[in-house]
């Protein structure tokens, strides 16, 4: 899969404020699902992921909520910090003849202002 | 622990001058293994694929080629560089189900 085309939304936020970065996904099918950061330079990394079984998955100041009805995935990062900006773009894997390819999503530049 | 490799990290060459970037895998066995392109402030746009020691699927048709010469080696060529190749190129591995982890980045400018 692969997701080119349109320039990239921001979010500018205050150092300390919580943020939320929401992605719209397209396959039914898929069942599985990964935020990526990425700083400028960088290849993204991975931050966390949620399994279709779950609508919810908490990490190190991280939330990924999944609402499979809507086929919406966000990101709410707490207490957001400078070092947060960076793009974060979201990926969802459904199954393919025992394989899997992921879709990307376009991502969103995250700001922080000290 | 499975790391992934990508070099060089950024590179500067004329029009009409050969590429090759290379990018290994360690720690896994038979990885799927892809390359990647990112335009500035775009996503990825993904280009070649394997599967396998030369088994290589190329999703847009372009002036780039990949091969695979060994398991865990991915490697990124062109003949000619065009301007239209400069990019950022990303090297990466999946793991099930279905998540990848990516090389740092070569950042091609093409003058």
């Amino acid at each position: 899969g692969e997701s080119v085309g349109l320039h990239l939304p921001t979010l500018s936020v205050q150092e300390g404020d919580n943020s939320i970065i929401n992605c719209a996904y397209s396959n039914s099918a898929s069942d599985y699902f990964i935020w990526y950061k990425q700083e400028s330079g960088k290849g993204p990394q991975f931050i966390i992921d949620i399994r279709s079984n779950m609508d919810k998955r908490q990490g190190q100041r991280v939330t990924v909520l999944l609402n499979k009805t809507v086929k919406h995935l966000s990101l709410q990062i707490a207490a957001t910090q400078p070092g947060d900006s960076a793009v974060y773009f979201c990926a969802e894997s459904a199954p393919s003849g025992g394989s899997y390819i992921p879709t990307f999503g376009r991502g969103t530049s995250l700001i922080v202002h000290p | 622990s499975q790391t992934i490799h990508q070099w060089p990290a950024t590179l500067v060459q004329p029009v009409g001058s050969p590429l090759s970037l290379e990018c290994t895998v360690e720690g896994t066995s038979n990885p799927n293994l892809y390359w990647y392109r990112q335009a500035a402030g775009r996503g990825l746009q993904l280009l070649f694929y394997s599967i396998g020691i030369d088994q290589i699927s190329s999703e847009v048709p372009q002036n780039l080629s990949a091969s695979r010469p060994q398991d865990r080696q991915f490697i990124l060529s062109s003949k000619k560089l065009l301007l239209s190749d400069s990019g950022f190129y990303l090297c990466a591995w999946s793991w099930p189900p279905g998540g990848y982890t990516f090389g740092s980045g070569t950042r091609l400018t093409v003058v």
